[in-house]
């Protein structure tokens, strides 16, 4: 078990609404970075905070939108849900973005109906 | 073209062979390469990674890495059932974060 925690561990929602998701980053770990993962998929890199900040983002449109907390806990937030957003959303934190440290949490299981 | 490729199998061993994973990467800017071991219904976790070209062995694992064929591998020697899963290559290129193949199911056969 690594120290990354999310929540919910399951959500389903309906065509254009809007998700909240949360991570509580491992302890001493500043950088939290935020991926998809559709079914049959590798995971897909949405975007990454540090300190607060975004600092780099995928292919992803801006209704996928991040927050990072001063305790390095972060929010991923999607408005206006489409079919495709189903998957699972895994976050994932580390030091200083070093990925020999990243460790990700158990997910958040998103289906949009 | 994907960046990182990966035969989606299933690759399917006997119980004690030795399972080899293999991955291709596109991005010759890429640095470090990752392995990773999911197992269904739960998120990634971290077997082992590699910088450098040759093997790194750890435990039962051994990571090959040619940068000139732009290639990536993974032997699980002794295979144990416990060890099927889907495994997932991923490659560093710099962007601050890590590219993933699609994954490789693994089944050990008892």
């Amino acid at each position: 078990e690594t120290g990354v925690t999310q929540s919910p561990t399951h959500l389903i929602k309906t065509r254009g609404q809007q998700v909240t998701l949360r991570c509580s980053s491992q302890s001493g770990h500043n950088t939290v970075s935020w991926y998809q993962q559709a079914l049959g998929q590798g995971p897909q890199f949405i975007f990454q905070y540090y300190r607060e900040e975004e600092n780099g983002r995928g292919n992803f449109p801006p209704r996928f939108s991040g927050l990072q907390f001063p305790n390095y806990s972060s929010e991923l937030n999607v408005n206006a849900l489409e079919l495709d957003d189903s998957a699972l959303y895994l976050c994932a934190s580390s030091n200083s973005g070093n990925q020999e440290t990243q460790y990700f949490g158990p997910g958040t299981r998103l289906l949009v109906l | 073209q994907k960046e990182v490729e990966q035969n989606s199998g299933p690759l399917s061993v006997p119980e004690g062979a030795i399972a080899s994973l293999n991955c291709t990467y596109s991005d010759r800017g890429s640095q470090s390469f990752f392995w990773y071991r999911q197992y269904s219904g739960k998120s990634p976790e971290l077997i082992m990674f590699i910088y450098s070209n040759g093997d790194k062995e750890d435990g039962r694992f051994t990571a090959q890495l040619n940068k000139a064929s732009q290639y990536v591998s993974l032997l699980i020697r002794d295979s144990q059932p416990s060890d099927s899963a889907t495994y997932l290559c991923a490659a560093d290129t710099g962007r601050r974060a890590l590219t993933f193949g699609s994954g490789t199911r693994l089944q050990v056969q008892p």
